[in-house]
């Protein structure tokens, strides 16, 4: 069974503030890892897909790095605000026929 | 372009009863993922189709199942439903490479008395 742990849990951020969060995941046969924001009453929406070791991504505020021999990656968000409130779950994709495993995400609360 | 489409929305079931969710893919992708969703557990993967092939399966019973038709809509079966399948199902699509973002529906809530 793949570990993809996320942390934290859950954080509160003010309004304007910068934050960022951890995925862990097997450093071992890894071929991809997803990040996706998940709004309340909406889908899940991906925000990137990242292959290679020391990949940076950003969309925006938002931007993610990848660290494929450690078995990290971190999201980060700049300058906070309130529509960035969402859970965001990473994903692990070890390639083979498990699909993808999920972190169970980090919950993020932006107050104004 | 119209989104991943998934039915019913809310269903209410009985213990030992079967049901079957549906989802229809964004047009032009070829894979379809389900996932089920719970408090305690998060997003679970259960199954991928690609092309009316399941190409990937998960950890779960084999009361769940899962077909895709030619037109790459999907459907997943539980049969002897129990309370513990009480979850939101969801459905995801992509065009096809493993490595590819999953474009998500809106779900299925289920929930078993």
């Amino acid at each position: 069974i793949l570990n993809v742990e996320q942390s934290p849990q859950s954080l509160h951020v003010q309004e304007g503030d910068s934050t960022n969060f951890t995925c862990s995941f097997p450093s071992s046969n890894f071929y991809a890892l997803h990040w996706y924001r998940w709004e309340t009453a909406k889908s899940p929406e991906a925000l990137f897909v990242m292959t290679l070791n020391g990949d940076e991504k950003k969309k925006g505020r938002i931007s993610a790095t990848l660290n494929t021999k450690e078995g990290y990656s971190y999201l980060y968000i700049k300058g906070s605000q309130p529509e960035d409130s969402a859970t965001y779950l990473c994903a692990f994709s070890g390639g083979g026929a498990d699909g993808l495993t999920f972190g169970k995400g980090t919950h993020l609360i932006i107050q104004p | 372009k119209a989104g991943v489409t998934q039915t019913p929305r809310y269903l209410i079931k009985t213990r030992g009863q079967q049901v079957t969710l549906s989802c229809s893919p964004i047009s032009g992708h070829r894979s379809v993922s389900w996932y089920q969703q719970t408090p305690g557990q998060g997003l679970q993967f259960l199954f991928e189709y690609f092309s009316e092939t399941q190409r990937n399966k998960g950890n779960f019973p084999g009361r769940f199942s899962g077909r895709q038709f030619s037109n790459s809509r999907s459907e997943m079966n539980v049969s002897t439903l129990e309370l513990g399948d009480s979850a939101l199902y969801l459905c995801a699509s992509r065009p096809g490479q493993v490595n590819e973002k999953l474009f998500f529906g809106s779900g299925t809530q289920l929930s078993v008395l």
